[in-house]
């Protein structure tokens, strides 16, 4: 069983929906918990980071952390075109490294 | 503010040829430095991290090296290329107090 499991898509939605990305995960040691968006061809960047349960939100985008059931998301509200992107979740288990663990990615289409 | 430099962008190479690539961070000192491998419709590998200078952690067995020689520069080098190093090779860092990294804007690599 992979640490981080991500639907890899394509999910394609009309402009103005709302947008549901999801990962789990199978290791309760993770701790802090990132959402990138990657445009195609081009690094990550980084979109939400939140370090515990609950619901973060910045602007159209929230981000849900539920440790009990170790399923994190992304919603994405009034999608636009321009989001069109690949969405990658990240985690972490802290320490002096900061490594984290990146799921495969969810490609998503907004279709003006 | 913090930027990270990767070049080349695009670099096509024979098999068996040598490889460098080299990524730089401006405005952070000590950060640890990553080294990720990104194939096709594939998540992000980690390749791998520094937390200092001359402190390398590989994560995968496999055809290449890293060195970092400064502070702020992280390399990524190859005797002999092999097909299967072909990818999108992506450099991130974060500084030791917090966890999200961030990315520079890739090289894409292309074995022939």
């Amino acid at each position: 069983q992979k640490e981080v499991e991500q639907d890899p898509g394509p999910l394609s939605v009309p402009e103005g929906a709302i947008v549901s990305l999801n990962c789990t995960y199978s290791n309760s040691a993770f701790q802090y918990f990132m959402w990138y968006r990657q445009y195609s061809r081009k690094g990550p960047e980084l979109l939400m980071y939140t370090y515990s349960s609950g619901n973060k939100e910045d602007g159209r985008f929230t981000a849900q952390v539920d440790k009990s059931s170790k399923y994190i998301s992304l919603f994405i509200r009034d999608s636009q075109p321009s989001d069109s992107a690949t969405y990658l979740c990240a985690l972490g288990r802290g320490g002096a490294t900061n490594k984290l663990i990146f799921g495969t990615g969810t490609l998503l289409a907004v279709q003006p | 503010s913090q930027t990270i430099h990767q070049w080349p962008a695009t670099l096509v190479q024979p098999v068996g040829s040598p490889l460098s690539l080299e990524c730089t961070v401006e405005g952070t000192s000590n950060p640890n430095l990553y080294w990720y491998r990104q194939a096709a419709g594939r998540g992000l590998q980690l390749l791998f991290y520094s937390v200092g200078i001359g402190q390398i952690s590989s994560e995968v067995p496999q055809n290449l090296s890293a060195s970092r020689p400064q502070d702020r520069q992280f390399i990524l080098s190859s005797k002999k290329l092999l097909l299967s190093d072909s990818g999108f090779y992506l450099c991130a860092w974060t500084s030791g107090s917090v966890y999200e990294q961030y990315f520079g804007p890739g090289t894409r690599l292309t074995v022939t």
